[in-house]
């Protein structure tokens, strides 16, 4: 069946730990996106791409580093940058058509917690 | 700047009752609206769209909702809600040539037997 793998599942970090969430589809959709949940907030994207080896940030970019070496993969690192990382993210893909917006698919997700 | 809300943190209904989770969204321009769902510690599913055409559109599991444009909103409904229907819905919009989605903070809809 097709469709988007997170992985892990759950993770954790460490004070001053760089850390990098999987995400891979099988999907061939060209859009891929990153998303964070917090409780009450509702979804802010992070990083997306359109295109393989091209990524624009989102609305909450910093202390976050994305990149797209194969259209399957997208992966996230969260830096040490980011003071606030805990968060349950999500991962997800879209095919890119002209006139009408396809919907999102969406992975299960990464909880990260910080040690 | 385009945004959406959903005024309700959380909505309860009798199982065999309608239920309405309401949207309104701000744009400049025509919007692309959708519903999505969102399990316990899962991703989010998609529901329904609206693009153009007819206001009402139906989507997956029995979920409706209705496009009303001089009053900003995308209300989704069911005529006869289900205990399973219990979940986090999120509400998003789009512009026409771009893929971001602006997503309102949820509406957690609990359904009682």
């Amino acid at each position: 069946d097709g469709g988007i793998t997170q992985s892990p599942k759950y993770l954790f970090r460490k004070e001053g730990q760089n850390v990098t969430l999987s995400c891979e589809q099988n999907l061939n959709h060209d859009a891929m996106y990153w998303y964070r949940q917090d409780p009450g907030q509702g979804l802010r994207l992070i990083y997306y791409s359109q295109i393989v080896n091209d990524f624009q940030k989102g609305d909450i970019a910093e202390g976050y580093s994305v990149s797209r070496e194969k259209k399957e993969s997208f992966p996230l690192t969260v830096t040490s940058a980011q003071k606030n990382p805990t968060a349950f993210y999500l991962c997800a893909s879209s095919t890119l058509r002209q006139g009408e917006n396809q919907p999102q698919h969406f992975g299960d997700g990464t909880r990260l917690s910080i040690l | 700047a385009q945004s959406v809300a959903q005024p309700e943190d959380q909505v309860n209904v009798a199982e065999g009752n309608p239920l309405t989770v309401k949207c309104t969204y701000s744009v400049s321009g025509n919007p692309y609206l959708f519903w999505y769902v969102q399990y316990p510690n899962r991703g989010l599913q998609f529901l329904l769209k609206y693009i153009t055409g007819d206001n009402l559109v139906k989507g997956s599991y029995g979920f409706e909702a209705e496009f009303n444009k001089s009053q900003t909103s995308f209300h989704l409904k069911k005529p006869s809600a289900l205990v399973s229907d219990s979940a986090l819905y999120f509400c998003a919009v789009s512009l026409w040539g771009t893929d971001k989605l602006i997503f309102g903070t949820g509406t957690r809809l609990q359904v009682f037997p």
